[in-house]
């Protein structure tokens, strides 16, 4: 079984379009990420929730929008998309617990990528 | 605000060479310090460091973290063309999120 599984695998699309991926995780932790990785390989987060609560927004355009509807899924939904978004997007979970130094550890999944043309 | 800076960006040896990749960081809380791989896909975990001089191995892979000198080291001993990667190492430091700030990965290409 897949731990931590991302739809779709690849996406194209033309600029101006709206696209969503969704991600979901069987690994029972409390926290969802999303990353971006860049074409130099450079892995920045964009987004977490912690039990379906956002709790890491970082600067990222608000034409980015994430939802996790429950612990296990989140989703991230792109609006008006520019030729700068292409990237691959990988969803990771973890768990972190309140009032316990978790481990930071990160379980991702195999990523979307997502090419605007 | 918390920095991971790697090197070299990238790296070409042969078969058998030994390699170290290095990692230094800037944190104000620091928790742990975290090796990845990533190949064509997914960054796999590697090794989870926290107390300065004890070594991780892993088979033909081992790190070591320095606190005082903020750094940490991954070494590869007996390459193979599998090992080629990129290794990304991240920190897990002043929020208690689980956010990981990672450096720019360092590319090893293995050839035989």
């Amino acid at each position: 079984d897949t731990a931590v599984s991302q739809t779709p695998k690849y996406l194209v699309t033309q600029m101006g379009n709206d696209k969503s991926i969704k991600c979901e995780q069987n690994l029972g932790h409390d926290t969802m990420y999303w990353y971006k990785q860049d074409s130099k390989k450079f892995l920045k987060i964009m987004f977490s929730y912690n039990n379906k609560e956002l709790i890491i927004n970082e600067t990222v355009p608000n034409r980015f929008s994430p939802k996790s509807p429950d612990k296990a899924h989140l989703n991230l939904h792109i609006n008006s998309l520019e030729l700068g978004d292409s990237a691959v997007y990988f969803c990771a979970s973890s768990q972190v617990t309140t009032g316990k130094r978790g481990t930071g550890e990160l379980f991702f999944g195999e990523g979307s990528r997502l090419t605007v043309l | 605000e918390d920095k991971v800076v790697q090197s070299p960006l990238s790296l070409v040896v042969h078969e058998g060479d030994t390699v170290t990749l290095n990692c230094s960081y800037e944190v104000t809380n620091f928790r742990s310090l975290l090796w990845y791989k990533q190949e064509k896909k997914a960054p796999t975990f590697l090794f989870m460091l926290t107390s300065s001089g004890i070594e991780k191995k892993s088979g033909r892979l081992s790190s070591i973290l320095d606190k005082k000198e903020l750094f940490s080291i991954l070494n590869i001993t007996a390459t193979q063309t599998g090992d080629s990667a990129i290794y990304l190492c991240a920190l897990y430091g002043s929020s208690n999120t689980g956010k990981l700030i990672f450096g720019q990965g360092t590319t090893l290409q293995v050839k035989p």
